[in-house]
């Protein structure tokens, strides 16, 4: 079967660096996505990775392993508007997305 | 701002009532998908509609009724549902069916008593 695992909560400090994992177990790949979520929101886009390696984008960055079926989403410089869930999902063979149930970031002043 | 829309934004219904969710994108995509999201679960993809034309229907119940009029409008249906039904729905569209970023709206929040 398909399966996404994250962590389902992390806490952090305002300022500091956190690193949320999601490992992944596919049928095919054809990437791996970031959404951001905030209570009551819509979720919204925030990395894409297909190859191997790190994307930066401002203080997210996000890295890819696809021979061990990793990911990690970190992030630097915490705000408190940081404070949300963060679903990571993976794009099967088919196009179809298949989602983790999310990490709850809660960040701490 | 989203340039997907949904409404209602709650919805509570009787098991025995029938109402509608809307979906409306203003984006020009030609891919549109309902969600189901749950307390602490996975989103779970339900429809995918691509060019008006149904693609995916995840083993959805069929209290579960969608409608495509066309590619800015997306419906869900809704008849005899069940307590567990109860979830956020997401309404989501894409330029294409390949395309990496998924615009989401909303939700509607459903409660089924």
């Amino acid at each position: 079967g398909q399966n996404i695992d994250q962590p389902t909560e992390m806490t952090a400090t305002e300022g500091a660096i956190v690193q949320i994992n999601c490992t992944y177990q596919t049928s095919g790949f054809n990437g791996l996505f970031w959404y951001q979520q905030h209570a009551g929101e819509a979720p919204t886009f925030l990395s894409y990775n297909v190859l191997d390696g790190l994307e930066e984008k401002g203080r997210f960055s996000s890295f890819l392993s696809r021979s061990k079926g990793y990911s990690y989403l970190l992030l630097k410089e915490l705000q408190m508007k940081d404070s949300a869930s963060y679903l990571c999902a993976v794009r099967d063979s088919n196009y179809q997305l298949i989602w983790g149930a999310g990490t709850k970031l809660i960040i701490k002043p | 701002e989203t340039g997907v829309t949904q409404t209602p934004r709650h919805l509570v219904m009787g098991m025995t009532n029938k109402k509608s969710l809307k979906c409306e994108q203003h984006l020009g995509h030609n891919a549109m998908y309902w969600y189901k999201q749950s307390a602490k679960k996975p989103l779970e993809l339900m429809f995918v509609y691509n060019f008006k034309e149904q693609t995916e229907n995840n083993s959805v119940p069929s209290r579960f009724s969608p409608e495509c009029p066309n590619s800015s409008h997306l419906f869900l249906h809704l008849h005899t549902l069940q307590p567990e039904d109860s979830a956020l729905y997401l309404c989501a569209s894409s330029q294409g069916l390949d395309t990496y970023e998924q615009y989401f709206g909303p939700g509607t929040r459903l409660t089924v008593t």
